[in-house]
């Protein structure tokens, strides 16, 4: 059974800190590690996907680290900002005929002014 | 460019009624991706079709659901006789033909909230 964990569950930071989250998944059969952002009552909205070991990715303040061996993504967000305050997804996709993007729960992450 | 629209947004329904929900996918896309959010719990995947036609339908429950891409019109998932554990947001995801495939990313809709009471 693929499994995607992502941890924190949730986590609250002030305006002004530099976070990051963690999302596990399974090591073999990676094919691609999507990230996205949702807020409440919108879509998801896609941030990264990561294909390669290694690869880091960047838009504006929120980055993203991948370990394809170890399986596992950080994303890392600098000096948060309130509109940073989202749930924010971890997708993988696995390699090979069948695939589908098998969902973590999200980390929700809230921003006090 | 509209993104990924679906309807309706709410919808309640009595147990023993059908459910309807459409999507229309970005402009473009030929692949529509229908997930499921129960409370509690992240999305799941159901159903995955192309035009006319069904291409990965694992995820969807064995009865009472079912889902279509006609070659004109909405993709319509169709929930017949819903339980109240049928209550749940039901999103849709579109790509570019042969997107997900590639590794690149799928666009969502904001959901059809059912309530079944």
């Amino acid at each position: 059974i693929l499994n995607v964990e992502q941890s924190p569950q949730s986590l609250h930071v002030q305006e002004g800190d530099s976070t990051n989250f963690t999302c596990s998944f399974p090591s073999s059969n990676f094919y691609a590690l999507h990230w996205y952002r949702w807020e409440t009552a919108k879509s998801p909205e896609a941030l990264f996907v990561m294909t390669l070991n290694g690869d880091e990715k960047k838009k504006g303040r929120i980055s993203a680290t991948l370990n394809t061996k170890e399986g596992y993504s950080y994303l890392y967000i600098k000096g948060s900002q309130p509109e940073d305050s989202a749930t924010y997804l971890c997708a993988f996709l696995n390699a090979g005929n069948n695939r589908k993007l098998i969902w973590g729960l999200g980390t929700s992450l809230a921003v006090n002014p | 460019n509209a993104g990924v629209m679906q309807n309706p947004r709410h919808l309640v329904r009595r147990r023993g009624q059908e459910a309807r929900l459409r999507c229309s996918p970005m402009k473009g896309h030929s692949h529509v991706y229908w997930y499921r959010q129960l409370p509690e719990e992240g999305l799941k995947f159901m159903v995955y079709l192309q035009k006319e036609n069904i291409i990965d339908e694992s995820g969807m429950p064995k009865e009472r659901f079912s889902a279509e891409f006609p070659k004109e019109g909405p993709s319509i998932l169709r929930i017949q006789q819903v339980v109240r554990g049928d209550s749940a947001a039901y999103f849709c995801a579109s790509s570019p033909m042969g997107q997900i495939a590639s590794g690149n990313t799928i666009y969502f809709g904001e959901g059809s909230w059912l309530t079944v009471v």
